[in-house]
């Protein structure tokens, strides 16, 4: 159980394009899912805390214009990359909480490849 | 500083080995500490949990939580080359965001 998918698993894209990753809850449903980035090497930094029905509240220094999270079911949310340029080339993992009897873990997704040319 | 230290490694020990992971923490308001497993481009998967001070172990693997001192350990036991991985420890005050460290990247050799 706590299966998170994410769809696509790798994207490459002209600069000023924008491109939509989705995250799913497949066989729970998921009151608040997670945004993060993570660069080569480096750890997981969350973007926005995303709960369904209800505005994604965004880490300091995160911009709410360029990176649109909508919530819009218990199973699936999704990260927008607006006008992606080639500084947002990274590796995007998605979270979901669920009615976990293990307080406070998140199921990760498999990660979405960016990749702005 | 950060508020969760984890040294990168990166760390290699040969197959049978025990592998010694820690993460140190400034902030006395985490409770749950966690540790992730993430194999290269896949997202993390939760190997150990542990509220509070103690141990858990889990066939290989056990944790340890010593929060007067702010530190946390991952110790697996006859490493395995499957085991090769980057391990992340995790940990939160209870408001469901976690806060990680850098990750550790293990090589066991066969």
């Amino acid at each position: 159980g706590a299966v998170v998918s994410q769809h696509p698993s790798r994207v490459i894209c002209k600069s000023g394009t924008s491109v939509k990753i989705e995250c799913r809850s497949l066989d729970f449903q998921a009151t608040t899912m997670f945004w993060y980035r993570q660069f080569p090497k480096q750890s997981l930094m969350l973007m926005a805390t995303s709960n369904e029905g209800s505005k994604a509240t965004y880490e300091q220094g995160v911009e709410k214009d360029k990176f649109l999270i909508n919530h819009a079911s218990l199973t699936l949310s999704t990260l927008t990359v607006t006008s992606a340029h080639p500084e947002d080339s990274s590796f995007y993992i998605c979270s979901a909480r669920g009615d976990s009897k293990i307080a406070d873990t998140q199921y990760f997704g498999p990660g979405t490849r960016l990749t702005v040319l | 500083q950060k508020e969760v230290e984890q040294d990168p490694g990166p760390l290699s020990v040969p197959e049978g080995a025990i592998v010694s992971l820690n993460c140190t923490y400034s902030n006395s308001a985490f409770q749950y500490f966690m540790w992730y497993r993430q194999y290269s481009r896949k997202g993390p998967e939760l190997l150990m949990y542990t509220y509070s001070s103690g141990n858990k172990e889990d066939g290989r693997f056990t944790a340890q939580v010593d929060k007067s001192s702010k530190y946390i350990s991952l110790f697996i036991r006859d490493s395995q080359p499957s085991d090769s991985a980057t391990y992340l420890c995790a940990m939160s005050a209870g408001d469901y965001k976690l806060s990680f460290g850098a990750g550790t990247t293990v090589t066991v050799r066969a």
